[in-house]
């Protein structure tokens, strides 16, 4: 069966420092993998999507930057980190040809 | 650009109710829509995926159904515990668009026995 790890599970950062999450899966091959940001009293909101190795597309343009550097890992980064990028990450994958997605069990950011 | 809205945003209900819980869009040309569940501090757990050809999926309890022409998907979930107790969210994926979902804001279910 297929899991999904992310970590940490939770981190406190002041202001300007970088930041490093990451996200692997399990139990499959190529799949599609998904970044999103909950942030609080607000719906989920797609950052990052990849459908391969090296191949990253955003969704919007902010402060974070996405990398997959192997086929089943996904990393979220920054450079400067800033008090607005605080909230909870949610890492997710589907299969190629699939559209349902699994979620990891998130990532709470304190940006302080 | 797809809006996805969930009504009530919190909602209380006896334990052996049933729950119904709805998701409007705005845009009819979805590709497919999922219905997930998320306690408090942790990530979502998928419950029922209903393709754009589809009208409706089943799973123990819970039944969702899907009516694109009207926008709209509801999910019923029968003989409510407490151990439902969480937030439930839809998400919808455009034809042109596919895999990235638009997620409504929750609906907060508390289960109280």
């Amino acid at each position: 069966s297929q899991t999904i790890h992310q970590w940490p599970a939770t981190l406190v950062q002041p202001v300007g420092s970088p930041l490093s999450l990451e996200c692997t899966v399990e139990g499959t091959s190529n799949p599609n993998l998904y970044w999103y940001r909950q942030a609080a009293g607000r719906g989920l909101q797609l950052l990052f999507y990849s459908v391969g190795i090296g191949q990253i597309s955003s969704e919007v343009p902010q402060n974070l930057s996405a990398s997959r550097p192997q086929d089943r890992q996904f990393i979220l980064s920054s450079k400067k980190l800033l008090l607005s990028d605080s909230g909870f990450y949610l890492c997710a994958w589907s299969i190629v040809g699939g559209d349902e997605q699994f979620f990891g069990p998130g990532t709470r950011l304190t940006v302080l | 650009k797809q809006e996805v809205t969930q009504i009530p945003a919190a909602l209380s209900v006896p334990e052996g109710e049933n729950l119904v819980l709805n998701c409007s869009f705005t845009d009819s040309a979805i590709y497919n829509l999922q219905w997930f569940r998320q306690d408090p501090g942790k990530g979502l757990t998928s419950l029922l995926l209903i393709q754009s050809s589809q009208r409706e999926q089943t799973s123990g309890r819970l039944n969702a159904s899907l009516d694109k022409s009207s926008g709209r998907s509801t999910l019923y979930i029968a003989a409510s515990q407490p151990g439902d107790s969480a937030t439930y969210l839809c998400a919808v994926s455009r034809t042109d668009s596919w895999g990235k979902f638009q997620f409504g804001a929750g609906t907060q279910v508390v289960v109280t026995p």
